[in-house]
């Protein structure tokens, strides 16, 4: 079975341009949630999705978005790109919204110079 | 109040010895609690999980012990072995809110 799949791996941008990430859950999973992992910290919530919409926002700035399609697969989308950005995304699936284990992808690593 | 403390930061041991890593909560809201490793340019991957209804949960060799009335639970690795190696994470959430709040992670590197 298919687990969690990101794309693209690596991502180097520079400051304000904008990036898209994509998320995959894993198959039956309808909740996605996003992570952002600084070097040496633990994961920051973002968002999470259940359904196509939105049930949960961390403290992260309006440049953050993200949506949830109807496969439920995910996108999220940093405009205005801070050299702060740089950091490991990562995307975690459950099968349903709430107390469900999640599971995490390999995530996506971006540099932004 | 929602965050989750983990200590130590790093720790070393020796094959074969036991390793022990810590988490302290605030929120009494909080009643899932994973731990998490991650190697190196990887996302972390589930371990082992608790929820407050019962004091310890063991898998393999992998047991989480859990103090409801302190607020802390805690990781033991026994008979670690250097593919251990890794940063492992402790994690909350409450409710049906299924946001995960981490730890700040610690370091294990177990010597052959």
């Amino acid at each position: 079975d298919a687990g969690v799949t990101q794309s693209p791996t690596h991502l180097i941008k520079t400051r304000g341009q904008q990036v898209t990430l994509r998320c995959s859950p894993i198959s039956g999973h309808k909740s996605v949630s996003w992570y952002q992992q600084v070097l040496g910290q633990g994961p920051q919530f973002i968002f999470q999705y259940y359904e196509k919409e939105e049930r949960g926002r961390g403290n992260f700035p309006d440049r953050f978005s993200a949506r949830q399609f109807p496969n439920y697969s995910s996108e999220l989308n940093v405009n205005a790109l801070l050299l702060g950005d740089s950091a490991l995304y990562l995307c975690a699936s459950s099968l349903i919204w709430g107390k469900e284990t999640q599971y995490f992808g390999p995530g996506t690593r971006l540099l932004v110079l | 109040q929602q965050q989750v403390k983990q200590s130590p930061q790093s720790l070393i041991v020796q094959k074969g010895g036991i390793s022990i890593i810590n988490c302290a909560y605030e929120n009494t809201a909080f009643d899932y609690f994973p731990w998490y490793q991650q190697f190196p340019g990887k996302g972390p991957a589930l371990l082992i999980a608790i929820r407050p209804d019962v004091s310890e949960k063991k898998e393999g060799r992998f047991t989480i012990s859990f103090n409801k009335s302190a607020k802390q639970f805690s990781l033991h690795i026994m008979d670690s072995q250097p593919g251990d190696s890794a940063t492992y994470f402790c994690a909350a959430s409450s409710g049906n809110t299924g946001k995960l709040i981490f730890g700040q992670g610690t370091t294990l590197q177990v010597k052959p």
